[in-house]
């Protein structure tokens, strides 16, 4: 069965420093893989995706993430993080003509000033 | 502006009680979904709509039901038999099929619902 992990829960990072959000995913061929975020009590907003191509790919806010089929992991960073980050980002694969997606369960971002 | 809302954004219901929430996306997409988001938990998938008049169940389906008589509407219901139904909803759009490769699979979220069971 698919699956997608994230294993940070919460994460707390100073103002200014780099930040690394983890992804792992359980899955036989490469899927779509994105990552998006959420504030608390909103939608949730596309920060970037992967299809195929160039396995660093850059999205929005100056976030970017790297696909490496070899550890299944989309790993999403940020050289220095800002305190409007400070929310929660979840992991998602999506399977080619097929349209579902699978989340993973989210890692919180608190940003210290 | 082209979006998806969702109505209303809190909704109250005493036990028993049906209630139906509201999605209506005009970005013309043919495929549509529901979600449930509970703390610690990510989204895990109510019912999903590839195209008007279809539907599928997803992996929490029991106690709750969908329809999708026009390609903009994808209501959903929350029936008594939903056991725990105090939840954040989310609604969310693809373009499906039928479009580019690239855009095939990304979904784009409304601002979601807060159902409180009292």
């Amino acid at each position: 069965a698919q699956s997608v992990t994230q294993p940070d829960i919460h994460i707390t990072v100073s103002e200014g420093a780099s930040l690394e959000l983890r992804c792992n995913y359980s899955y036989g061929a490469t899927p779509y893989l994105f990552w998006y975020v959420q504030s608390p009590g909103q939608g949730l907003q596309l920060l970037l995706k992967y299809f195929s191509g160039d396995t660093l790919v850059q999205g929005i806010k100056g976030f970017e993430a790297e696909f490496k089929r070899s550890q299944s992991s989309f790993n999403l960073r940020k050289p220095s993080v800002h305190w409007s980050d400070a929310a929660e980002y979840f992991c998602a694969v999506g399977l080619y003509n097929f349209n579902k997606f699978y989340f993973g369960s989210g890692t919180k971002l608190n940003v210290k000033p | 502006d082209g979006g998806i809302t969702q109505s209303p954004k809190y909704l109250f219901r005493k036990e028993g009680q049906n209630v139906t929430l509201s999605c209506e996306q005009n970005l013309n997409h043919d495929a549509m979904y529901w979600y449930r988001q509970d703390p610690g938990q990510g989204l895990r998938l109510i019912y999903y709509s590839q195209i008007v008049n279809d539907f599928q169940k997803g992996d929490i389906a029991e106690g709750y039901s969908v329809s999708r008589e026009k390609k903009e509407s994808f209501p959903l219901t929350v029936t008594s038999a939903q056991k725990n139904p105090t939840a954040f909803y989310l609604c969310a759009s693809s373009p499906g099929q039928g479009n580019s490769r690239y855009s095939y699979n990304e979904q784009f979220f409304g601002p979601g619902t807060r159902l409180t069971v009292l």
